[in-house]
Formats: C-alpha cells, structure tokens, sequence
C-alpha cells in the first residue's frame, strides 16, 4: 500500500508563532490536499493544490494560511499566527492525476497551540 | 456536489454483539469511491476499505463486512461480534471525479465489556 508521509505527528507551539506542517506524498502523485479535523468534530476540507497552484479552498482557508510544493517532493501547509482555535488535527492527502483515483491519506499532525 | 451523510451519532453496543454503520451518499458523478476510516482516541485515520462505484460486490475481511448498494445510495459496515477494541469513531467518506473528499460526520461506537 502506498504511504503518504506527515512530519511531525505532534507539534505544539505558542499562539501567534509561525507553524509548518510537513507532507510527502506518494510520487507520482499530482492532487494534493489538506484538511483539518478540530477534536471531536468532522473532517473538513481545507485546499487542494495541482500544478503548483490552488485548485480549490475552503472558506476556513484564510490569509493565515498557505500550501506550497517547495521542493518537488514534499507539501507544506502554514499557519502564519496561530490562534488557539486552529489546534486540531490535519490530515495531508494525495490521488494521482487520472480522473477518479482514489487518495490515500496522511497519518495527521495534531498541533496544540498554547 | 457531494454529501455524506451518517445519522448514527454515537452507538454503544455490548461486547460480542453485532453493529451495523450506516452511510449514504450524494453525488452527482457516475464514477467514484467510497472509503471508510476508523479513527481511535489517538487520531489518525486508519483507513479499512475503498469501493469503487463499479464494484458493488459485498466485501468481508474477518469481523468486517461491507455492504455497498447503489440503488440505495448506500455504504453500509457491519462489525460481527463487536471487541472493545473497535471502540473508535468510523467515517465514511466519498471521492467523486475531480473533486475533493468529503466525509461523513462519523459515528462513534462504543464497545461496553
């Protein structure tokens, strides 16, 4: 079974601090997704990124944060200024480029902020 | 536009007895897949099964059993003799052409010894 790949798996940082959730998708892979569950809640889509660009976002996806596919191989998700309520689980996914493959999911970072 | 719906909140059933997840679904693709997750108190994802929409053979693996029908838009999972080991929360999710994910808003199960 292919692995998608989230670093670290817990990260707990101060409010107002910059954060930097880390993904390795599968290779040859071209979708790439981020979402986010809050504790206790339901999965909810964050954005989805192809080609090096958005493709679609949320509207929790505000100007706090940012995706990019710095180096080819991993896909990062930023939060610029934490607040408390982005503590939460974020799950990073990823499908290949054929319509109507399916995505495998990341094991999730949870972040705490303090 | 997708839909996932699990009306199944919360369950508690007793050890060794059976449970049935339901999930139903919207979409307005001719293709996709289905997925269900189990997500233990230490929250990752585990994923347990994928069905295409091509495929509606009913699957077993061990104490889980799926049951896929789409005349009924539905994904249902039933877990034979329950361990308090499958206390977790299940989503179900759907994957439509291009589009993303979309998630039920997952069941809760819990497994009284």
């Amino acid at each position: 079974e292919p692995e998608v790949t989230q670093t670290p798996s817990h990260q707990v940082t101060q409010m107002g601090q910059e954060v930097i959730l880390r993904c390795v998708p599968i290779s040859n892979h071209l979708y790439f997704y981020w979402y986010r569950q809050i504790l206790g809640q339901k999965v909810e889509f964050l954005v989805s990124f192809y080609n090096n660009e958005i493709s679609e976002k949320s509207e929790i996806f505000d100007d706090q944060f940012s995706v990019e596919r710095p180096d080819g191989s991993n896909f990062t998700l930023k939060i610029r200024s934490t607040k408390l309520e982005d503590s939460a689980m974020y799950f990073c996914a990823s499908r290949g480029v054929v319509r109507n493959t399916e995505a495998f999911f990341g094991q999730g970072t949870r972040l705490t902020v303090v | 536009a997708q839909k996932v719906t699990q009306a199944q909140t919360e369950i508690s059933v007793v050890e060794k007895e059976d449970v049935t997840l339901d999930c139903v679904y919207e979409t307005r693709d001719t293709t996709y897949y289905l997925f269900w997750y189990k997500q233990p108190p230490s929250g990752e994802l585990v994923f347990l099964i994928r069905r295409n929409s091509f495929d509606e053979q009913n699957e077993i693996s061990g104490r889980y059993s799926w049951n896929f029908q789409k005349s009924t838009s539905s994904f249902n999972f039933t877990i034979t003799a329950s361990q308090v080991v499958d206390s977790a929360v299940y989503f179900c999710a759907l994957l439509g052409g291009y589009q993303k994910v979309t998630f039920g808003t997952g069941t809760k199960l819990q497994v009284i010894p």
